[in-house]
């Protein structure tokens, strides 16, 4: 079965950037009908979206993080990684990354990877 | 963008009780709407999807309803399993947001 496994530094200075990756294992990455999301929770619960990637690398990203972000694919790898520039305190989170299908529901997710933004 | 409402914030149940949990959205959505368990430290798990569609492998005494802009997560018989909190998720226009969580509390 697919896993999904976050990998990258937990702790970032405030104004670098924000880089992880997610390696899927059990499944394609290229798989047509997913598509291979980021969401992180801030400290206080709540669950933000961040963006998708499609096998044919067409991204959707939020609109407020769409000039810091990028989504990129590593189909050799099976992965996905997550770039996000001139990170700030508010960028603090744990980020997810979770498989989104068509039914656009997030069916399957990491474990989860604690980022702190701080010096 | 879509804001999701969920009440109540907090709800305090005990084993063997009918519970529901209410979302709102701000706009007309369908059916484009999923439903999460997430437990302490854990990533959130899909019960529902497509307002009513029971995920596979979750228990039948979970399940939804609603379109448009008021929709329900009703578990019909509380288990100690299910003491966790409750995320609402919506799809529009290529955007994807959460509610704010309800948490279910032992009474």
């Amino acid at each position: 079965h697919v896993q999904l496994q976050e990998s990258g530094p937990g702790l970032v200075e405030p104004s670098q950037t924000l880089s992880l990756t997610c390696t899927v294992s059990g499944g394609s990455i290229s798989t047509s009908g997913y598509y291979w999301s980021w969401v992180r929770q801030h400290p206080g619960g709540g669950l933000e979206w961040i963006g998708y990637i499609y096998y044919s690398r067409a991204t959707f990203y939020l609109p407020s993080l769409k000039s810091r972000l990028t989504i990129s694919l590593d189909t050799p790898n099976n992965q996905f990684s997550l770039k996000l520039t001139s990170a700030t305190a508010a960028d603090t989170a744990v980020y997810y990354c979770a498989r989104l299908t068509g039914d656009d529901a997030f069916d399957i997710w990491g474990q989860g990877t604690k980022v702190t933004v701080s010096s | 963008d879509i804001q999701m409402t969920q009440s109540p914030s907090t709800l305090s149940a005990s084993v063997g009780d009918r519970v529901t949990i209410t979302c709102r959205a701000s706009q007309r959505i369908g059916t484009y709407l999923a439903w999460y368990q997430q437990k302490p430290g854990k990533a959130p798990n899909l019960l529902i999807y497509k307002a009513s569609s029971l995920e596979s492998g979750v228990p039948s005494r979970f399940s939804g309803n609603g379109s448009g802009t008021e929709f329900t997560l009703t578990i019909s018989s509380l288990q100690p399993d299910d003491f966790a909190t409750y995320y609402c998720q919506q799809f529009n226009s290529y955007l994807y947001s959460f509610g704010q969580g309800t948490k279910v509390e032992i009474k």
